[in-house]
């Protein structure tokens, strides 16, 4: 059974600093996504970043980029330049191909002024 | 394009009774999957419909029980509701992955259901 773990249940930055938020899995597949996904306190989850495990390249997506260590099953989050509006809590996601998303337990951040 | 709504927002039920939570998809979207997010936790899965059909299944008893409409809007049914069943409940719609490539789920705003 595929399983998803974020070891940081709460994390602060300073407005325009950066965090890294941590992830890791356990999988036998070989063919799968990875994502982060942002949930606000109004409780919409939102896609952040996405990244295929065929790919090799880091996915990146204006401040926010991945660090994707697939014989590690690691899947790191990195947001620079961070801002007020990053607070919120950010779920790693694992999903094998056609199958169903398994989600960590979720990272509080919060971005201080 | 309309996103994936959900109704109603709030409900408080008691234990033992029933419940229907609703999903409407965004367009072009054939595939609905529901969640349980505890708080403080990480969404779980429910089970998927695609073209009306249940396409997978969590580790959830038998009390909860989905359908899916030709319009492809979805509803979540919840029998003899206990107090652990309080939770949020989100449902997320994408297209289906025959076309092999990977569709993005794109998620409602959920429906926070609280069991007295």
């Amino acid at each position: 059974a595929q399983t998803v773990t974020q070891s940081q249940p709460e994390m602060s930055v300073q407005e325009a600093e950066t965090v890294t938020l941590s992830c890791t899995y356990d999988t036998s597949e070989n063919n799968y996504y990875l994502f982060w996904y942002k949930q606000p306190p109004s409780r919409q989850m939102i896609l952040v970043i996405r990244q295929e495990a065929y790919k090799q390249q880091n996915a990146t997506e204006n401040r926010f980029s991945v660090n994707f260590q697939k014989a590690a099953k690691s899947f790191s989050l990195k947001i620079s330049d961070s801002q007020l509006g990053d607070t919120a809590m950010y779920f790693c996601a694992f999903m094998k191909h056609g199958s169903d998303m398994r989600f960590g337990a979720g990272t509080r951040l919060t971005v201080k002024p | 394009e309309t996103g994936v709504t959900q109704s109603p927002t709030h409900l408080i039920k008691t234990r033992g009774q029933q419940v229907t939570l609703r999903c409407s998809s965004q367009s072009g979207h054939n595939t609905v999957s529901w969640y349980q997010q505890a708080l403080g936790q990480g969404p779980q899965f429910i089970f998927q419909y695609y073209r009306e059909e249940e396409n997978g299944r969590g580790n959830f008893p038998p009390r909860f029980s989905g359908l899916q409409f030709p319009n492809y809007s979805s509803e979540l049914n919840v029998n003899a509701l206990e107090l652990d069943d309080s939770a949020l409940y989100l449902c997320a719609s994408s297209r289906s992955w025959t076309s092999g490539s990977y569709n993005e789920q794109f998620f409602g705003p959920g429906t926070r259901l609280t069991v007295l």
